[in-house]
């Protein structure tokens, strides 16, 4: 596609259920990002794909995060057991590859709402 | 570890005035630099990027920014701004290696008074 598309755009869940955010990145992009925002905050980074190598989830909170990629392309970032403090907005992001240089670009984000 | 500063978490200014956005940087080896928009409720949009060559960037929305090593700075300007220029604005770094590595600063709020 033409950007990196997420979905959905908006979630509302119920605190203790599992969510799952969808991230198609650019056709031909290999890097991939997940990261979050709180309300007034800054972007925090999650996790990162680069083609077959193995994520760094270095930024990932706690383990009911988790995030996937198949096929090299659509990620999937799973958290388990909702708290309110998952409340934020996450950013999917993609980038030609790893290479610093190269402009990472991003989706509109998933907002997401814990009741 | 590299960091990202922008000291004004507001920058108000008039409508037609020039626009200063600043950001310092703090990264091992040669940066690379980046300013990102966030309009309300949307996603981060891509304004420009310092690589190399020309401290002076242009970018989109008639947007520019100027690397200064030795201030070690990347101030994000508009000769003229517009009300529509009202948004959130990030500065981000990397080293050279990894966009991995890539640390955002915790942005500024821009508002263009008509």
């Amino acid at each position: 596609g033409a950007g990196v598309s997420q979905s959905p755009s908006n979630k509302v869940t119920e605190k203790g259920k599992d969510v799952e955010l969808r991230c198609d990145p650019i056709s031909g992009h290999t890097a991939l990002y997940w990261y979050r925002q709180s309300l007034g905050q800054g972007l925090e980074f999650l996790i990162y794909f680069q083609g077959n190598s193995a994520p760094d989830k270095s930024g990932l909170p706690s383990d009911r995060f988790s995030a996937e990629r198949t096929g090299g392309s659509v990620s999937t970032l799973t958290i388990q057991r909702t708290q309110q403090e998952d409340s934020a907005v996450y950013l999917c992001a993609s980038s030609l590859d790893f290479l610093s240089g190269n402009t990472i670009y991003f989706g509109e984000g998933s907002w997401l709402t814990v009741v | 570890a590299q960091s990202v500063a922008q000291p004004e978490d507001q920058v108000n200014v008039a409508e037609g005035n020039p626009l200063t956005v600043k950001c310092t940087y703090s990264v091992s080896g040669n940066p690379y630099l980046f300013w990102y928009v966030q309009y309300p409720n949307r996603g981060l949009q891509f304004l420009l990027k310092y690589i190399t060559g020309d401290n002076l960037v242009k970018g989109s929305y008639g947007f520019e920014a100027e690397f200064n090593k030795s201030q070690t700075s990347f101030h994000l300007k508009k000769p003229s701004a517009l009300v529509s220029d009202s948004a959130l604005y990030f500065c981000a770094v990397s080293p050279p290696g990894s966009a991995r590595q890539l640390t955002f600063g915790s942005g500024t709020q821009l508002t263009v008074l008509p």
